[in-house]
């Protein structure tokens, strides 16, 4: 069982304002990092997957960076609204398609 | 994105009792689908791989006969919890990965109760 660990835990913002999130991950054996996005009752959705260190990506308001070497990735929301507010997932690839995972940074955005 | 659905997404049942979650991936193939389980608290683990053709394979600690998964087409994995019990209350999620690119889609899951 790999070791993944996503901090904080919980958070809670102010619509408008900007969050960031952490994931860190073994730093051997990496294949890829993806970040999903899962509400409650829903099926997690996917936001990015990562593979090269220093990759950055962006979709919309949301940003993520990787830096493998040290074994972290950031996730980045930008102007939260209420509708971000979701569990944000990371999992770990080795190679092989199953993912090791985290246990989630639960983010609630206040009106 | 891909669509994964999830049947039935939750069930409350007694113990010793068998149940039978079902994984389909509606809009694409997958020859190999993901089960994982969730309990309070902790991370999705996975449990099993689901091989369409061939014998799932199971991680360490999945009993392989209480966990039954069949992969019946390339579009359907069936998990089945036989002589449920209590300690087998969890969430349970399968996923796909399609046969392009890295992505993997999740089901919604299936919240299982065992009295």
């Amino acid at each position: 069982i790999l070791n993944v660990e996503q901090s904080p835990q919980s958070l809670h913002v102010q619509e408008g304002d900007s969050t960031n999130f952490t994931c860190s991950f073994p730093s051997s054996n990496f294949y890829a990092l993806h970040w999903y996005r899962w509400e409650t009752a829903k099926s997690p959705e996917a936001l990015f997957v990562m593979t090269l260190n220093g990759d950055e990506k962006k979709k919309g308001r949301i940003s993520a960076t990787l830096n493998t070497k040290e074994g972290y990735s950031y996730l980045y929301i930008k102007g939260s609204q209420p509708e971000d507010s979701a569990t944000y997932l990371c999992a770990f690839r080795t190679g092989a398609n199953n993912l090791f995972f985290g246990t989630g940074t639960r983010l609630t955005v206040i009106p | 994105g891909a669509v994964v659905s999830q049947h039935p997404s939750w069930v409350i049942c007694k113990s010793g009792t068998s149940v039978k979650i079902e994984c389909r991936s509606l809009d694409f193939q997958a020859t190999t689908m993901f089960w994982y389980r969730q309990f309070p608290k902790q991370s999705l683990m996975l449990m099993a791989t689901s091989n369409e053709g061939s014998k799932a394979t199971y991680e360490q600690g999945v009993e392989k006969d209480k966990f039954l998964i069949n992969h019946a087409s390339l579009t359907l994995s069936t998990l089945t919890v036989t002589s449920a019990h209590p300690e087998d209350s969890s969430f349970y999620i399968c996923s796909a990965p399609r046969s392009s690119g890295n992505e993997q889609f999740f089901g919604p899951g299936t919240r299982l109760t065992v009295l």
